[in-house]
């Protein structure tokens, strides 16, 4: 049974590229959350995808976009990018039935490390 | 923002000490969870605790989701140097949902 699968691991890109980020849920979830790692800190929560939909959003900038497919997959975009973006990006899944039971338990990936030069 | 404190930032400890660590908040949680990152890698889950009071166990883990909502700690017993890595605590935001973390444990234990 796969866990979740995010690609690639590392990426190196220059300060007002844009990036995209993929994630492959663990297998039977259909929730994809994403979250912002800076180094020596927790998780910041980006934003939530459920059914292809943006369901819950952090506090940050539209530059951050996403979308989620109909087989669950999900991708994270950050435009324009800037030297504080640089982070690891977490992708976390989960079922939403046991969301919505109040069981929030998310799995994560092990994450894509962004370096913005 | 309804941020989480979680304390100590790091410990030193010596092959079977036990560890305590916690979080408190001014803000009414649903859940928390507790997390624990090796390098390079995502948090794996550890505990998650669902209501206030509630105490629950995972082998040599301990948690408790504190009776304010408002915290909860994370006990280790009989520490092995495997219990190396940051352990995070996370918690589910009544008034939004929104899932916060801390900002890490560090934890390092001298066979």
């Amino acid at each position: 049974d796969a866990g979740v699968t995010q690609s690639p691991t590392h990426l190196i890109k220059t300060r007002g590229q844009q990036v995209t980020l993929r994630c492959s849920p663990k297998s039977g979830h259909d929730t994809v959350s994403w979250y912002q790692q800076a180094l020596g800190q927790g998780p910041q929560f980006i934003f939530q995808y459920y059914e292809e939909e943006e369901r819950q959003r952090g506090n940050f900038p539209d530059r951050f976009s996403g979308h989620q497919f109909p087989n669950y997959s999900s991708e994270l975009n950050v435009n324009a990018l800037l030297l504080g973006d640089s982070a690891l990006y977490l992708c976390a899944s989960s079922l939403d039935t046991l969301i919505f039971l109040g069981n929030t338990e998310a799995f994560f990936g092990q994450g894509t490390r962004l370096t913005v030069v | 923002g309804q941020q989480l404190n979680q304390s100590p930032q790091s410990m030193f400890i010596q092959e079977g000490e036990d560890v305590s660590m916690n979080c408190t908040s001014s803000s009414i949680f649903n859940t928390w969870l507790w997390y624990k990152q090796d390098p390079g890698e995502g948090p794996v889950l550890l505990i998650a605790l669902y209501k206030a009071g509630e105490l629950t166990s995972n082998g040599r883990l301990t948690a408790q989701f504190g009776i304010t909502r408002k915290d909860s700690f994370l006990n280790i017993s009989a520490s092995i140097p495997s219990d190396v890595g940051i352990y995070f605590c996370a918690g589910q935001l009544e008034e939004s949902n929104d899932m916060r973390f801390g900002a890490g444990t560090r934890l390092t234990v001298k066979p």
